[in-house]
């Protein structure tokens, strides 16, 4: 248990469907983040939120939205994605961007049909 | 940040020690090496970190060489349960640097 709760753990989403990944921590950490991690791949960095402000943005299309209303939640939407976004979704917080540690979620098992 | 280098996989017997090396040969002076661990379809979890000094804690050693330009995780009893991609970063404690993930070594304990 690592203090960062996403949900769900597996979702099964259709091309044409649109749903939300949710990320929670309580932690007191001012910075989230949105990592995926597709098939034999390493880990991607797609956004960073630093006290619920969007910091970064790494050239991710605009089919994943995220949201962060306050420092303890972070979503990211989803709508019309492509099979080749079927990947695991890790949320990830840290004290801060300078970050000595992070800690990450179990991640949600994406699979898009 | 400076880029690193790991071997791609390497196996350990159950009791013994791991000694995971990491290459960072152009490591600046204010980066620090971290050591995350990635269990199967889980979430990174955080192990140690460590600027020049050696450092220790419940779940591993880091030893740093002097020149700073490598580095050796070390797991002192290895168990089943490390069996795991270890992966090892080297940032600047700044908001500026990212916390990004190369492709680690798969370590494999066996019994």
């Amino acid at each position: 248990e690592t203090g960062v709760t996403q949900t769900p753990r597996h979702l099964v989403m259709g091309m044409t469907n649109k749903k939300s990944l949710k990320c929670e921590q309580h932690l007191g950490h001012n910075a989230m983040y949105w990592y995926k991690q597709s098939a034999k791949k390493p880990l991607e960095l797609m956004f960073v939120y630093s006290l619920e402000e969007r910091v970064e943005n790494n050239s991710v299309p605009s089919r994943f939205s995220p949201e962060c209303p306050n420092s303890s939640h972070l979503f990211l939407h989803l709508h019309t994605l492509q099979p080749e976004d079927s990947a695991l979704y890790l949320c990830a917080s840290s004290r801060d961007r300078a970050g000595a540690e992070a800690f990450f979620g179990q991640g949600t098992r994406l699979t898009v049909v | 940040d400076a880029k690193t280098t790991q071997p791609p996989s390497m196996d350990c017997a159950e009791g013994r020690a791991a000694n995971l090396p990491c290459n960072h040969s152009t490591i600046s002076g204010n980066e620090y090496v971290y050591w995350y661990r990635q269990i199967h379809s889980q979430g990174p979890q955080y192990i140690i970190h460590g600027l020049k000094n050696n450092e220790t804690n419940e779940m591993a050693s880091l030893i740093i060489t002097e020149d700073r330009k490598s580095s050796t995780l070390i797991l002192p009893h290895a168990t089943l349960r490390d069996t795991a991609v270890y992966y090892c970063i080297v940032r600047v404690y700044s908001s500026a640097s990212k916390i990004i993930f190369g492709s680690g070594t798969r370590l494999s304990i066996r019994p």
